[in-house]
């Protein structure tokens, strides 16, 4: 069965640091993998996502970046964070070109102080 | 961009109450997801309906598919402690063309069932 794996799981990090949070994807193959931004539990904006490796979509203007160096392994990066980059971070995967379901992973708890 | 509105934003009910929850746009989704979340944890797939009029049932909880796929309910019947959470809807865009699953996600409405 697939499994993803998304950590950490929290991380308090002080304004004008660097950031990478990682993301692996088990028993599947050629996922299409993404990030999604969550603010106050409520609903999820797309960040990035990727159908291949190397292959990285931004879907909004900001301060982050991916990466995806293997095939079931995504990164999410920041050369400097930003107040506003605080937020819940979800890691998903799906399958297929039309692959409406999303499997996501438990998430980090960023916080920028 | 295609927006989903759900509502409401808030339902604070007691065990055993029915409710309804709404998703609606002014445009087609191909196909549309419920999901639910716990504090802390990532949302969890709940049913796909991709076709117009199409009804899923999952235990206590009816969801619906609009005709015009531009529309979406989840029903729960008496409801319990254990359904409080988040849920989100979100919708695969009629765009044409492949989506790689890129979905629009609704607000979510928090629902606290009190025992």
């Amino acid at each position: 069965s697939q499994t993803i794996h998304q950590w950490p799981a929290t991380l308090v990090q002080p304004v004008g640091s660097p950031l990478s949070l990682e993301c692996t994807v088990e028993g599947t193959s050629n996922p299409n993998l993404y990030w999604y931004r969550q603010a106050a539990g409520r609903g999820l904006q797309l960040l990035f996502y990727s159908v291949g490796i190397g292959q990285i979509s931004s879907e909004v203007p900001q301060n982050l970046s991916a990466s995806r160096p293997q095939d079931r392994q995504f990164i999410l990066s920041s050369k400097k964070l930003l107040l506003s980059d605080s937020g819940f971070y979800l890691c998903a995967w799906s399958i297929g070109p039309d692959g409406e379901k999303l499997f996501f992973g438990s998430g980090t708890q960023l916080s920028v102080l | 961009t295609q927006l989903l509105e759900q509502s409401p934003q808030f339902l604070s009910i007691q065990e055993g109450e029915n409710l309804t929850v709404y998703c609606n746009s002014s445009s087609v989704f191909s196909s549309l997801q419920w999901y639910r979340q716990e504090p802390g944890e990532g949302p969890v797939l709940l049913v796909t309906v991709v076709t117009g009029g199409e009804v899923k049932k999952l235990k206590r909880l009816t969801f619906q598919f609009g005709d015009a796929r531009k529309d979406s309910s989840l029903h729960i019947t008496a409801a319990q402690p254990g359904d409080t959470g988040l849920y989100l809807c979100a919708g695969t865009p009629n765009a044409g063309g492949t989506s790689y699953g890129k979905l629009t996600f609704g607000q979510g409405t928090i629902l606290t069932v009190h025992p």
